[in-house]
Parts: structure tokens; C-alpha cells; sequence
């Protein structure tokens, strides 16, 4: 079967890192997403691995290890803006298959 | 500007009481999709639509229809709501092979 883990919540201050964590079981996996959701808003794409390694854009970076089933999003010089909830996302099934998962709220503090 | 549209963005209806959410995108992107998200379970996947007139199950199907006849355009229909079908419903597409999914503004949808 499928499954996901994220934790639910992680609080971080202003200006640090934080690294939020993505472990999934899912047969015929292609990659992992990463999605951002503020309060009462929509998911937007962050970042996509497909292969094993590190993927940064600006502030943000991402990784995967496939043999390990594992991800992580990894978030720098964090700012309020950034309080938000995040979403990995593993695509399988022929590519299109997405499963989001209860996402971890993340709660930035002066 | 690309975008995905839904409507309407609020609901209040009746249990039993057929209702359609539209979708739309003007990107010309193949795959089309359908998300419920509710407290404590995240975003689930209702159903997903490769291309025009092809169209599978996701996780929660139950309780939902979906047609795909114009590229453009996927709406989600409850032919019988009931009350838990209350949730925000969102639409999402995507160019097939990327894996970029451009969301829509959602729906909350409340079934009396």
C-alpha cells in the first residue's frame, strides 16, 4: 500500500533553518514534489526531485534519497512569510498519481 | 494570465441536491485533477483526467462523477451530496510528464 509521514507541526525562528522531513511507501515512484499552502490559500509548487542528490532554489532546497524512501525540504533564513503548512508530495501510477498527505504546519517566531 | 479557475468559491447547499464545480484552465495542459482537503487528513485526491475523455479514480471517488470532453475544462460533479462531502475542493493541472501542479482558489462547500 501507500503511505506517507511528515510531521504535523515544527516551530523555527526568524532568520534559522529548518528541515522538514518526508518518509513515503508508494509503488512505482517517479519522484517527490514539494508544495506550500498558506492559511486559507492554495498549493503552490516549491520543488521537484527526481533523482537522488540535493536541488536548491534560492532559500529553498530539496532532497531525496530513493533507496531510503526519504525527502526533506530544507529551508534557509527563514521569514514570517514562510509560516505556512508544507506538503510532500510522491508521484507514482504513471506519473500523475499524487499523493499529498496531512502536510507539516510550520510556524515561524520572532 | 495562466491560470486555473474555479466556481463558485463558496457553496452552501442541501443534502441531496445535485451540484456542479466547474473547472477551467487556460494553459493547455493535459492532466486535470481534483483534491478534497479536510481538517487532519490533508489533501486527497478525488480524480484525475489524463486527457480529454480519459479519466480515472484517485483515493476518494466515492460519491463524486467527473467528465472530461474539452481540454479546458473538468468539473466535478455530486449528483447526491451529503453532509460529509462538506470540504474545500480543489481543481489543479498540469503539462503531462511535468510535475509542476498549478492550483486553483478552491471551493468550500458546505452540505446541509
Amino acid at each position: 500500500g501507500q503511505s506517507l509521514e511528515q510531521p504535523s507541526e515544527v516551530t523555527a525562528v526568524e532568520g534559522a533553518i529548518v528541515q522538514i522531513n518526508c518518509t513515503y511507501q508508494t509503488s512505482g515512484f517517479y519522484g517527490l514534489s514539494w508544495y506550500q499552502q498558506h492559511d486559507g490559500g492554495a498549493p503552490t509548487f516549491l520543488s521537484y526531485n527526481a533523482l537522488d542528490g540535493l536541488e536548491e532554489t534560492g532559500r529553498f532546497s530539496s532532497f531525496l534519497s530513493r533507496s531510503d524512501s526519504y525527502g526533506y525540504l530544507l529551508l534557509q533564513e527563514l521569514q514570517m512569510k514562510d509560516s505556512a503548512s508544507y506538503f510532500c508530495a510522491p508521484l507514482s501510477g504513471g506519473y500523475q498519481k499524487v499523493t499529498f498527505g496531512t502536510g507539516t504546519k510550520l510556524q515561524v517566531i520572532p | 494570465e495562466a491560470q486555473v479557475t474555479q466556481n463558485p468559491r463558496y457553496l452552501i447547499t442541501v443534502t441531496g441536491k445535485k451540484l456542479t464545480v466547474t473547472c477551467s484552465q487556460n494553459m493547455n495542459h493535459e492532466y486535470m485533477s481534483w483534491y478534497r482537503q479536510d481538517p487532519g487528513l490533508g489533501l486527497r485526491q478525488i480524480y484525475y483526467s489524463m486527457n480529454v475523455e480519459v479519466t480515472d479514480k484517485g483515493d476518494v471517488p466515492e460519491g463524486y462523477k467527473v467528465s472530461r470532453k474539452e481540454k479546458r475544462n473538468f468539473p466535478l460533479i455530486l449528483e447526491s451530496p451529503s453532509p460529509n462531502q462538506t470540504s474545500l475542493y480543489f481543481c489543479a493541472s498540469s503539462l503531462s510528464g511535468k510535475n509542476i501542479q498549478y492550483f486553483g482558489a478552491g471551493t468550500r462547500l458546505s452540505v446541509l
